[in-house]
Protein backbone atom coordinates (compact mmCIF):
# COMPACT_ATOMS: atom_id res chain seq x y z
CA UNK A 1 0.00 0.00 0.00
CA UNK A 2 0.97 3.94 -0.30
CA UNK A 3 1.97 3.91 -3.49
CA UNK A 4 2.66 7.30 -4.89
CA UNK A 5 3.22 7.66 -8.92
CA UNK A 6 4.65 10.69 -11.03
CA UNK A 7 3.55 11.26 -14.62
CA UNK A 8 5.71 11.67 -16.64
CA UNK A 9 9.36 10.03 -15.44
CA UNK A 10 11.23 12.06 -17.76
CA UNK A 11 10.58 15.13 -20.08
CA UNK A 12 12.48 17.31 -22.24
CA UNK A 13 11.42 20.36 -22.78
CA UNK A 14 12.61 23.96 -24.78
CA UNK A 15 12.98 26.72 -23.05
CA UNK A 16 9.52 28.79 -22.98
CA UNK A 17 6.82 26.56 -23.27
CA UNK A 18 5.49 24.81 -20.14
CA UNK A 19 5.44 21.65 -18.50
CA UNK A 20 2.94 20.36 -16.30
CA UNK A 21 3.75 17.14 -13.74
CA UNK A 22 0.96 15.03 -12.02
CA UNK A 23 0.97 13.46 -8.77
CA UNK A 24 -0.97 10.80 -7.75
CA UNK A 25 -2.13 8.57 -4.52
CA UNK A 26 -2.77 5.09 -5.94
CA UNK A 27 -4.23 3.17 -3.12
CA UNK A 28 -5.14 5.96 -0.52
CA UNK A 29 -6.40 9.64 0.24
CA UNK A 30 -4.00 12.22 0.20
CA UNK A 31 -4.98 15.59 1.63
CA UNK A 32 -1.65 17.29 1.89
CA UNK A 33 0.89 16.70 -0.76
CA UNK A 34 4.37 18.13 -1.07
CA UNK A 35 6.14 18.92 -3.79
CA UNK A 36 10.17 19.04 -3.76
CA UNK A 37 12.99 20.12 -6.04
CA UNK A 38 16.38 18.61 -5.70
CA UNK A 39 19.52 18.67 -8.10
CA UNK A 40 22.17 16.45 -8.51
CA UNK A 41 23.91 15.02 -5.52
CA UNK A 42 22.03 17.51 -3.24
CA UNK A 43 19.11 17.24 -0.91
CA UNK A 44 15.37 17.72 -1.32
CA UNK A 45 14.18 21.29 -1.45
CA UNK A 46 10.71 21.93 -0.54
CA UNK A 47 8.97 24.00 -2.79
CA UNK A 48 5.47 24.20 -1.89
CA UNK A 49 2.58 22.48 0.76
CA UNK A 50 -0.32 21.67 -1.50
CA UNK A 51 -3.61 20.98 0.40
CA UNK A 52 -6.94 19.62 -1.59
CA UNK A 53 -9.29 22.27 -2.37
CA UNK A 54 -7.50 25.27 -1.28
CA UNK A 55 -4.09 27.34 -2.74
CA UNK A 56 -0.83 25.56 -2.32
CA UNK A 57 1.66 27.21 0.61
CA UNK A 58 4.89 28.07 -1.04
CA UNK A 59 8.32 28.31 0.50
CA UNK A 60 10.40 30.85 0.98
CA UNK A 61 11.91 31.86 -2.56
CA UNK A 62 9.90 29.87 -4.84
CA UNK A 63 8.26 31.54 -7.32
CA UNK A 64 4.41 30.79 -7.26
CA UNK A 65 3.90 31.95 -10.62
CA UNK A 66 6.35 29.84 -12.31
CA UNK A 67 5.70 26.73 -10.41
CA UNK A 68 1.50 26.51 -10.19
CA UNK A 69 0.40 23.92 -8.25
CA UNK A 70 -3.31 22.63 -8.48
CA UNK A 71 -4.88 19.84 -6.15
CA UNK A 72 -8.20 19.48 -7.80
CA UNK A 73 -9.07 15.96 -5.89
CA UNK A 74 -7.55 13.63 -2.69
CA UNK A 75 -5.60 12.09 -5.01
CA UNK A 76 -4.22 14.20 -7.53
CA UNK A 77 -1.94 17.38 -7.46
CA UNK A 78 -0.22 18.64 -10.31
CA UNK A 79 2.98 20.97 -10.56
CA UNK A 80 3.38 23.40 -13.76
CA UNK A 81 6.15 24.47 -14.97
CA UNK A 82 5.38 27.81 -16.82
CA UNK A 83 7.97 29.44 -19.31
CA UNK A 84 10.42 26.67 -18.65
CA UNK A 85 14.37 27.33 -18.76
CA UNK A 86 17.32 25.62 -18.48
CA UNK A 87 17.84 26.82 -15.03
CA UNK A 88 14.56 24.78 -14.13
CA UNK A 89 16.25 21.76 -15.33
CA UNK A 90 15.68 19.58 -12.31
CA UNK A 91 14.29 16.04 -10.54
CA UNK A 92 10.82 17.29 -9.29
CA UNK A 93 9.36 14.41 -6.38
CA UNK A 94 6.41 14.54 -4.78
CA UNK A 95 4.72 12.79 -1.89
CA UNK A 96 1.70 12.49 -0.24
CA UNK A 97 0.15 11.92 3.37
CA UNK A 98 -2.09 9.59 3.44
CA UNK A 99 -5.26 10.50 5.66
CA UNK A 100 -6.31 7.83 7.33
CA UNK A 101 -2.85 7.09 8.68
CA UNK A 102 -2.08 7.37 12.63
CA UNK A 103 0.98 9.22 12.19
CA UNK A 104 1.01 13.02 11.53
CA UNK A 105 3.90 12.39 9.39
CA UNK A 106 4.46 9.70 7.35
CA UNK A 107 5.19 10.95 3.77
CA UNK A 108 5.30 8.62 1.07
CA UNK A 109 7.40 9.36 -1.93
CA UNK A 110 6.64 9.58 -5.64
CA UNK A 111 9.41 8.47 -7.99
CA UNK A 112 10.48 11.26 -9.62
CA UNK A 113 10.01 13.44 -12.88
CA UNK A 114 13.39 14.50 -14.52
CA UNK A 115 12.86 17.44 -16.49
CA UNK A 116 15.61 19.06 -18.75
CA UNK A 117 14.92 22.14 -20.10
CA UNK A 118 16.94 22.74 -23.57
CA UNK B 1 17.58 26.46 14.01
CA UNK B 2 15.66 24.67 11.42
CA UNK B 3 18.44 22.79 9.84
CA UNK B 4 19.11 19.41 10.40
CA UNK B 5 23.41 18.44 10.00
CA UNK B 6 24.09 14.99 8.32
CA UNK B 7 27.52 13.58 8.53
CA UNK B 8 29.57 11.70 6.47
CA UNK B 9 28.92 13.09 3.47
CA UNK B 10 30.32 9.91 1.86
CA UNK B 11 30.88 6.62 3.49
CA UNK B 12 32.56 3.63 1.87
CA UNK B 13 31.95 0.67 3.84
CA UNK B 14 33.19 -3.58 3.29
CA UNK B 15 30.64 -5.70 2.25
CA UNK B 16 29.44 -7.34 6.08
CA UNK B 17 30.45 -4.22 7.81
CA UNK B 18 28.60 -1.35 9.80
CA UNK B 19 27.39 1.79 8.12
CA UNK B 20 26.93 4.35 10.37
CA UNK B 21 25.67 7.97 9.56
CA UNK B 22 25.25 10.33 12.02
CA UNK B 23 22.63 13.55 12.05
CA UNK B 24 22.23 16.73 14.75
CA UNK B 25 19.15 19.01 15.16
CA UNK B 26 18.81 22.07 17.26
CA UNK B 27 15.14 22.44 17.30
CA UNK B 28 14.15 20.65 20.71
CA UNK B 29 10.18 21.12 18.72
CA UNK B 30 11.03 18.45 16.47
CA UNK B 31 9.59 14.92 17.59
CA UNK B 32 9.93 13.31 14.47
CA UNK B 33 12.91 11.41 12.91
CA UNK B 34 12.63 9.32 9.74
CA UNK B 35 15.54 8.10 7.48
CA UNK B 36 14.78 7.47 3.85
CA UNK B 37 16.73 5.51 1.23
CA UNK B 38 17.27 6.94 -2.15
CA UNK B 39 18.56 4.97 -5.13
CA UNK B 40 19.69 6.66 -8.31
CA UNK B 41 16.73 8.32 -10.31
CA UNK B 42 14.19 6.87 -7.95
CA UNK B 43 12.35 8.89 -5.05
CA UNK B 44 12.78 8.78 -1.45
CA UNK B 45 11.48 5.42 0.56
CA UNK B 46 11.34 5.73 4.13
CA UNK B 47 13.49 2.75 5.81
CA UNK B 48 13.00 3.85 9.73
CA UNK B 49 11.76 6.40 11.55
CA UNK B 50 11.79 7.19 15.56
CA UNK B 51 10.13 9.18 18.01
CA UNK B 52 11.97 10.66 20.87
CA UNK B 53 10.47 8.55 23.60
CA UNK B 54 12.84 5.69 22.75
CA UNK B 55 16.43 5.53 22.40
CA UNK B 56 16.65 2.95 19.91
CA UNK B 57 14.45 1.56 17.39
CA UNK B 58 15.68 -1.41 15.45
CA UNK B 59 13.95 -2.89 12.50
CA UNK B 60 16.44 -5.79 10.66
CA UNK B 61 19.52 -4.68 10.18
CA UNK B 62 18.61 -1.04 10.22
CA UNK B 63 19.14 0.31 13.67
CA UNK B 64 18.35 4.07 15.02
CA UNK B 65 19.93 5.63 17.67
CA UNK B 66 18.30 8.57 19.17
CA UNK B 67 20.31 10.59 22.15
CA UNK B 68 17.63 13.38 23.13
CA UNK B 69 19.97 15.19 25.74
CA UNK B 70 22.57 15.86 22.55
CA UNK B 71 19.87 16.10 19.65
CA UNK B 72 21.35 13.96 17.80
CA UNK B 73 20.16 10.77 15.93
CA UNK B 74 22.18 7.81 14.00
CA UNK B 75 21.60 5.35 11.18
CA UNK B 76 23.34 1.68 11.86
CA UNK B 77 23.33 -0.47 9.09
CA UNK B 78 24.65 -3.86 10.01
CA UNK B 79 25.98 -6.37 7.58
CA UNK B 80 26.01 -4.17 5.12
CA UNK B 81 25.35 -5.21 1.60
CA UNK B 82 26.14 -3.82 -1.84
CA UNK B 83 22.14 -3.61 -2.46
CA UNK B 84 22.48 -0.74 0.38
CA UNK B 85 24.62 1.18 -1.64
CA UNK B 86 22.60 4.38 -2.09
CA UNK B 87 21.91 7.89 -0.78
CA UNK B 88 20.76 7.88 3.39
CA UNK B 89 18.64 11.10 4.25
CA UNK B 90 17.94 11.92 7.85
CA UNK B 91 14.89 13.86 8.26
CA UNK B 92 13.26 16.09 11.56
CA UNK B 93 9.57 17.66 11.69
CA UNK B 94 7.68 18.25 14.62
CA UNK B 95 4.29 16.58 15.46
CA UNK B 96 1.88 19.29 16.16
CA UNK B 97 -1.07 18.77 13.19
CA UNK B 98 1.47 17.85 10.23
CA UNK B 99 4.23 19.50 10.20
CA UNK B 100 6.99 19.58 6.97
CA UNK B 101 10.15 17.52 6.91
CA UNK B 102 13.28 19.21 7.25
CA UNK B 103 16.01 17.01 5.23
CA UNK B 104 19.59 16.35 6.11
CA UNK B 105 22.56 16.92 3.55
CA UNK B 106 22.24 13.03 2.36
CA UNK B 107 25.11 10.58 3.08
CA UNK B 108 26.25 8.42 -0.47
CA UNK B 109 27.23 4.81 0.79
CA UNK B 110 28.98 2.36 -1.02
CA UNK B 111 29.48 -1.32 0.02
CA UNK B 112 32.07 -2.44 -1.32
CA UNK B 113 31.72 -6.45 -2.61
Amino acid sequence: GAVVSQHPSWVICKSGTSVKIECRSLDFQATTMFWYRQFPKQSLMLMATSNEGSKATYEQGVEKDKFLINHASLTLSTLTVTSAHPEDSSFYICSARDRAGTSTDTQYFGPGTRLTVL
Amino acid sequence: QQQVKQSPQSLIVQKGGISIINCAYENTAFDYFPWYQQFPGKGPALLIAIRPDVSEKKEGRFTISFNKSAKQFSLHIMDSQPGDSATYFCAASKDTGFQKLVFGTGTRLLVSP
